[in-house]
């Protein structure tokens, strides 16, 4: 079983709708959870951080986490072409960060 | 500031040479990383210094090097690379340690020949 697992995608939205892309963990004592958004070509940008059960609002982005079920989500408002990049949900494991294998996300016009 | 450097941007090496890649940080951060990111893949964890010590050697190559002259540099010495080895470098930081949060240079482009 993978630590963190991720849909690859992609995922399509229109313009100004709602990206939900979801991400679960093995590892029952982690307590970290990270939502990286990488273009192509560059490297990890760290876009939302959440440490506690329930909702982190930042400007269009909510991660929701729910360690019973060892899931994290990130919600992505208005979405935008701009936001179209791969996004990568990491995890801190035992002594290191772990990532999934990422969601791409197309956001067209 | 969340700012880490790295250079340089592109490296093209054949595999007799040496060559280091460098990282810096000003945010007094006391945990820097390098990971090696294939394309299409997440990046992969080589190495963790802690506080200007090796913490963590996730069994790479010898043919990789890591330095950390100070608490705000970072090298990665190459030498001997195979094809195999070309991949994004990347350099990341963070303020305590392996639990928080990180902080990505922009990379290393490297092409092994």
């Amino acid at each position: 079983q993978k630590e963190v697992e991720q849909n690859s995608g992609p995922l399509s939205v229109p313009e100004g709708a709602i990206a939900s892309l979801n991400c679960t963990y093995s590892d029952r004592v982690s307590q970290s959870f990270f939502w990286y958004r990488q273009y192509s070509g560059k490297s990890p940008e760290l876009i939302m951080s959440i440490y506690s059960n329930g909702d982190k609002e930042d400007g269009r982005f909510t991660a929701q986490l729910n360690k019973a079920s060892q899931y994290v989500s990130l919600l992505i408002r208005d979405s935008q072409p701009s936001d179209s990049a791969t996004y990568l949900c990491a995890v801190i494991g035992t002594d290191k960060l772990i990532f999934g294998t990422g969601t791409r996300l197309q956001v067209f016009p | 500031d969340t700012e880490v450097t790295q250079t340089p941007k592109h490296l093209v090496m054949g595999m007799t040479n040496k060559k280091s890649l460098k990282c810096e940080q000003h945010m007094g951060h006391r945990a820097m990383y390098w990971y090696k990111q294939k394309a299409k893949k997440p990046p992969e964890l080589m190495f963790v210094y802690s506080y200007e010590k090796l913490s963590i050697n996730e069994s790479v190559p010898s043919r990789f090097s890591p330095e950390c002259p100070n608490s705000s540099l970072l090298n990665l010495h190459l030498h001997a690379l195979q094809p195999e080895d070309s991949a994004l470098y990347l350099c990341a930081s963070s303020p305590d340690s392996v639990f928080g949060e990180q902080y990505f240079g922009p990379g290393t482009r490297l092409t092994v020949t």
